[in-house]
């Protein structure tokens, strides 16, 4: 079974540029999200969506940050105008079917922004 | 609101040494908890989870019981190897039905020959 891919692994930007993260999570798992891990810290919660719904987004910078999940599979992250404090890696994870609660994350997208 | 604590941020050992990482969370009822390990370039990965009162969890010689009394789910392991070395994280089921995890912000363990 394939697990969690991600797109791209690496992105470096200068501030105020746009990036855009691409996730397909494992065939099957209902719910995606996505959580962004700076440097040295833990993962901390974006963004998650059961199918194509957002479940909740409180916790987007929503004047900069958007998600969709249009048919419920595969999901996109952009960043408009990109601040030094996005530097983090970006990280994709999906749930659902016998999985129950059991989260599997993708290898993340890392982005610096200088 | 609910959060998971975890006191240390690096731990080094020796290898066959007795590992302890400590999580301790706040929430009300009983959420579920997790443990997840993490290695360099690469995204988190589970280990195991319990959800109920003196449940043990156990994967890979790792363990954790859930202790509801002192609100704790520390991770150990009698004998670490250098293959164990990885950062560790404890988490917390949270929203409706658990449906989300709140990650503490991990335990850096480095072990040496």
């Amino acid at each position: 079974e394939a697990g969690v891919t991600q797109s791209p692994r690496y992105a470096v930007l200068q501030e105020g540029q746009a990036v855009s993260f691409w996730c397909d999570p494992i065939s099957g798992h209902d719910t995606l999200y996505w959580y962004q891990q700076p440097r040295d810290q833990g993962p901390q919660l974006l963004v998650y969506f059961r199918d194509e719904a957002v479940i909740d987004n409180s916790q987007l910078p929503s004047d900069r940050f958007s998600a969709v999940r249009p048919k419920g599979t595969n999901s996109t992250l952009k960043i408009q105008s990109a601040k030094q404090g996005d530097t983090a890696t970006y990280l994709c994870a999906s749930r659902g079917g016998v999985s129950g609660n059991t989260l599997y994350f993708g290898e993340g997208s890392r982005l610096i922004v200088v | 609101g609910d959060s998971v604590t975890q006191t240390e941020g690096q731990v080094a050992l020796s290898e066959e040494d007795f590992l302890t990482i400590h999580c301790n969370y706040s929430a009300s009822g009983y959420p579920a908890l997790f443990w997840y390990v993490q290695y360099p370039g690469e995204g988190p990965q589970f280990l195991f989870r319990a959800s109920r009162d003196k449940e043990k969890g156990s994967s890979r010689g790792f363990e954790a019981t859930y202790d509801k009394g002192t609100t704790s789910f520390h991770l150990r392991k009698a004998s670490v190897q250098e293959s164990d070395s990885a950062v560790y994280y404890c988490a917390l089921g949270d929203g409706n039905s658990g449906t989300y995890q709140r990650f503490g912000t991990g335990t850096k363990l480095q072990v040496v020959p």
